[in-house]
C-alpha cells in the first residue's frame, strides 16, 4: 500500500522560501513519477511539476519554472518541493501525488499525500 | 498548454438521479484523460483513468468515456457519499492541466 506522508503547515513572509517534504513508503520510490498539484483556497488543482527519482530531471509547469524547485532522494524515499520568492497569492494547499501504473508514458495521479498548507502573509 | 473546460460548473441533484459531467479538452489528447473526486478538505482521489478505466475500489456506478477532445464522467445512481468536487485532468503530455472543477450538491 502506498503512502505519501507530507511535511506540516508553514507560515512565511513574502519573499522567503519554503521547502515541503513528501516520504513515500510501500511500492518502489525510484521509477515512480512523484508531482506536485497545489490549490488555493477555494479554487481548482494546479500541476506544478513533477520528477522521476531514478532520472532526477524535473519537469515543471512554465508558470513555476525557475522559481520552484523539485528534487527527490531514493536514499530516504523522499521528494522536495521548495518555491522561491513567495507571494501572498503562493497561499495554498500543496499536495505531493504519486502517479500509478499505466500504460503510457504519461500517468494519472493515483496516490496522494495529505497536503501541506503554506500561508503567505506579512 | 492544453486547456481543459469542465461543464457545468455546479451541478444541483438528489440521490438516486443520474447526471453526466463534461470535459473538453483545447486539443486531442486521445483517451489519456483522468478524473479525480475530491471532498473538502481532503485530497483528491482518482475515479478514471484512459478515460474509462474504473480505478481499483472505486464504486462501479461512476463510468467515463470519450476520446479525442471530449470526454464525460457518468454516475449512474447518486449516492449520498459522491456530493463532492469532480476534476478531469489530461495525461496525453506535459504540463498536465486540470478542469476548474464540477461540484456537486444535493438538490
Amino acid at each position: 500500500q502506498v503512502q505519501l506522508v507530507q511535511s506540516g503547515a508553514e507560515v512565511k513572509k513574502p519573499g522567503s522560501s519554503v521547502k515541503v517534504s513528501c516520504k513515500a513508503s510501500g511500492g518502489t520510490f525510484s521509477s515512480y513519477e512523484f508531482n506536485w498539484v497545489r490549490q488555493a483556497p477555494g479554487q481548482g488543482l494546479e500541476w506544478m511539476g513533477g520528477i522521476i527519482p531514478i532520472f532526477g530531471t524535473p519537469n515543471y509547469a512554465q508558470k513555476f519554472q525557475g522559481r520552484v524547485t523539485i528534487t527527490a532522494y531514493t536514499s530516504t524515499s523522499t521528494a522536495y518541493m521548495e518555491m522561491r520568492s513567495l507571494r501572498s497569492e503562493d497561499t495554498a494547499v500543496y499536495y505531493c501525488a504519486r502517479e500509478r501504473n499505466c500504460s503510457t508514458t504519461y500517468c494519472p495521479l493515483g496516490y496522494w499525500g495529505q497536503g501541506t498548507l503554506v500561508t503567505v502573509s506579512s | 498548454d492544453i486547456q481543459m473546460t469542465q461543464s457545468p460548473s455546479t451541478l444541483s441533484a438528489s440521490v438516486g438521479d443520474r447526471v453526466t459531467i463534461t470535459c473538453r479538452a483545447s486539443q486531442s489528447i486521445g483517451r489519456w484523460l483522468a478524473w479525480y473526486q475530491q471532498k473538502p478538505g481532503k485530497a483528491p482521489k482518482l475515479l478514471i483513468y484512459d478515460a474509462s478505466s474504473l480505478e481499483s475500489g472505486v464504486r462501479s456506478r461512476f463510468s467515463g468515456s470519450g476520446s479525442g477532445t471530449e470526454f464525460t464522467l457518468t454516475i449512474s445512481s447518486l449516492q449520498p457519499d459522491d456530493f463532492a468536487t469532480y476534476y478531469c485532468q489530461q495525461h496525453n503530455s506535459y504540463s498536465y492541466t486540470f478542469g476548474q472543477g464540477t461540484k456537486l450538491e444535493i438538490k
